[in-house]
């Protein structure tokens, strides 16, 4: 089945640790995107790749980084844990038609 | 840039109550408009979506109409389940990059 997988579901850093989320996606999309959700904040784009060797900066991109491996992975990567950055993170891709959004089933991340 | 605005939350109707919930976007370039809903513990699911001005986009007794006069894209249904207690976010997308930009939700709340 076509999707976006995500890993892991859950993590617990403690401060300064690192991480790196990984997403792989089927759609054949050159498009990926990783978003954090906060309450109140709705979902806010961190990084995004227009295709494969290439990333951009979202709205709120400060700590972290990204690769685009190839056009099916893009992973997040957390260099020093701190606890803002305590979230539930999605990868997102656009589906085959554009019009309509593939999301990851979500990565619970406490920072403590 | 792209943004979105939508009704401050928590919103709370009693069974089969009329629901609204109101979402304005901006006006760059011609944007495709999206509901989605996240129900507790879950990630996120499309509900709705239309692509053009005057688009209906229509799911489980959910309508939202694309008014670009307006720029508006409010959800609405006509008698509320219990069930249907979740977050909703509008969203639009556009752009050689197809990022979505989201509303901060809305939480639905309803009551038997």
């Amino acid at each position: 089945n076509a999707g976006v997988t995500q890993t892991p579901k859950f993590q617990v850093l403690k401060t300064g640790q690192s991480m790196t989320l990984q997403c792989a996606q089927d759609m054949n999309h050159n498009s990926m995107y990783w978003y954090r959700q906060d309450p109140g904040m709705g979902l806010r784009l961190i990084y995004y790749s227009a295709s494969e060797g290439t990333t951009d900066k979202g709205e709120v991109p400060n700590g972290y980084n990204v690769s685009r491996l190839n056009k099916r992975e893009f992973s997040l990567r957390l260099e020093s844990a701190a606890p803002s950055q305590t979230s539930v993170y999605f990868c997102v891709t656009p589906g085959q038609n554009i019009v309509g959004y593939t999301f990851g089933s979500g990565t619970r991340l406490t920072v403590v | 840039g792209d943004s979105v605005t939508q009704m401050e939350g928590p919103v709370t109707l009693s069974e089969e109550a009329f629901l609204t919930i109101n979402c304005t976007y901006t006006a760059t370039g011609y944007p495709s408009l999206f509901w989605y809903v996240q129900y507790p513990g879950e990630g996120l699911q499309l509900l709705l979506k239309a692509t053009k001005a005057d688009d209906k986009g229509s799911n489980k007794g959910f309508e939202a109409t694309y008014r670009k006069e307006t720029t508006s894209f409010h959800l609405e249904k006509g008698s509320v389940q219990v069930s249907d207690s979740a977050v909703y976010f509008c969203a639009r997308s556009g752009g050689s990059n197809y990022k979505l930009t989201f509303g901060k939700g809305t939480l639905l709340t309803v009551n038997p």
